[in-house]
Formats: C-alpha cells, sequence, structure tokens
C-alpha cells in the first residue's frame, strides 16, 4: 500500500537548472495534483490533472511545467529553477473530485540557491 | 489576498484539554471544507470534513463546527492527545465544477503532556 510517492524526496539545484520531480499513485485515482508548501501560505495548487490526457493551471503555474505521463504518473517540471521556487512541493491524488479529499504524498523539499 | 485564514499559527494545549483551531473565509462562494492534519516530514492527511447544508460534523474526538453568516469554521479536539501535536490546516472548495482546493496558512497544535 504505497499511496503516493515522490522523488526525490531532497533536491539542491543552482539557479537555472532545471530538474523533473516524479509522482506516481497505485490507487487507481483518476485525479492528480502538485502542490508548494510556503511557511504561514498553506498550501498552493501549481497544476492538476483530472483524468489522464488533461492538465489545468492552478493559483501559482508560473515557471512550472507539468505531463501527465499515465494514469498512474504525474511529473512537475521547473525548466529554469528560480531562488523563489525554493519550496516543499507535494504531490496528491483523488477519486473523489467532488469533495477533493486528497491523498498526499511525503513531499520533496527543493532548495534552489 | 488569502481567501482561507488561520489567524493563529499556533496552539498549546494540556493533555486531555480540548483544543479549537479556527478558520475564517471570505468566498461566500465557498461550499465544502476539509481538515487536513500534517505531520513533519509527511504529507497532509484528511481529517474531517464539512458540507455547506450542516453546521456541525463529528468524527470521533474531532468536531467541525460551520458558521455560514460568519463565514467561519472552527476544529474542536476533545479530548487532546499528545499525538494531536501537528499541523492543521483547513480547506475550502467553491461550488462550480472544477473549483480545487484553497487551503488556510496552517496551525501548529503542540499538546504538551
Amino acid at each position: 500500500n504505497a499511496g503516493v510517492t515522490q522523488t526525490p524526496k531532497f533536491q539542491v539545484l543552482k539557479t537555472g537548472q532545471s530538474m523533473t520531480l516524479q509522482c506516481a499513485q497505485d490507487m487507481n485515482h483518476n485525479s492528480m495534483y502538485w502542490y508548494r508548501q510556503d511557511p504561514g501560505m498553506g498550501l498552493r495548487l501549481i497544476y492538476y490533472s483530472a483524468s489522464e490526457g488533461t492538465t489545468d493551471k492552478g493559483e501559482v503555474p508560473n515557471g512550472y511545467n507539468v505531463s501527465r505521463l499515465n494514469k498512474r504518473e504525474f511529473s512537475l517540471r521547473l525548466e529554469s529553477a528560480a531562488p523563489s521556487q525554493t519550496s516543499v512541493y507535494f504531490c496528491a491524488s483523488s477519486d473523489d473530485p467532488g469533495r477533493e479529499k486528497l491523498f498526499f504524498g511525503s513531499g520533496t523539499q527543493l532548495s534552489v540557491l | 489576498d488569502q481567501q482561507v485564514k488561520q489567524n493563529s499559527p499556533s496552539l498549546s494545549v494540556q493533555e486531555g484539554r480540548i483544543s479549537i483551531l479556527n478558520c475564517d473565509y471570505t468566498n461566500s462562494m465557498f461550499d465544502y471544507f476539509l481538515w487536513y492534519k500534517k505531520y513533519p516530514a509527511e504529507g497532509p492527511t484528511f481529517l474531517i470534513s464539512i458540507s455547506s447544508i450542516k453546521d456541525k460534523n463529528e468524527d470521533g474526538r474531532f468536531t467541525v463546527f460551520l458558521n455560514k453568516s460568519a463565514k467561519h469554521l472552527s476544529l474542536h479536539i476533545v479530548p487532546s492527545q499528545p499525538g494531536d501535536s501537528a499541523v492543521y490546516f483547513c480547506a475550502a472548495k467553491g461550488k462550480a465544477a472544477g473549483n480545487k482546493l484553497t487551503f488556510g496558512g496552517g496551525t501548529r497544535v503542540l499538546v504538551k503532556p
């Protein structure tokens, strides 16, 4: 029962470097999400995918791209990392889009120097 | 402008006593509210929810109260236990299809033995 698995758990980047955060869920959920958590700001939605083959912008999409590779996997890419993207990133999934009961991964701590 | 606010960043309570966490929202279109609990180095986990057609929902030691006229909800934990020490996020969802969760900034709860 892995649930939602994120890799890596920690990452340090230099400004301008690129990287992809990976996320996979084994609950056969249709919807997947990427959030970032910053102190005092709660969780803010970056991108989401309501179903395989669809993606939509959330509240803070600038500087990010996503790919819904298949029903299980939803990746987040930073093309040119900036210090403002230093944050904790959470992937989540849901099979209850009307109620948004989300299942979260354990997060990726990203530092951009 | 934050649509969901948790004005108390932290709360300390004695074991066995009641913990009361508060959350205020500004968007009258929100119709579903949730509380998530987060331990360090883990992702948030769903705790309890309430629909706007109700004013109370109870699940064991956890009760959520909704006051629509005041745009206020609260989470009561009775009795508080040391294992309840965590960060609690309230979240709200709008009525329109596709509206996603908006999270508050979180309240850190410390339950002292």
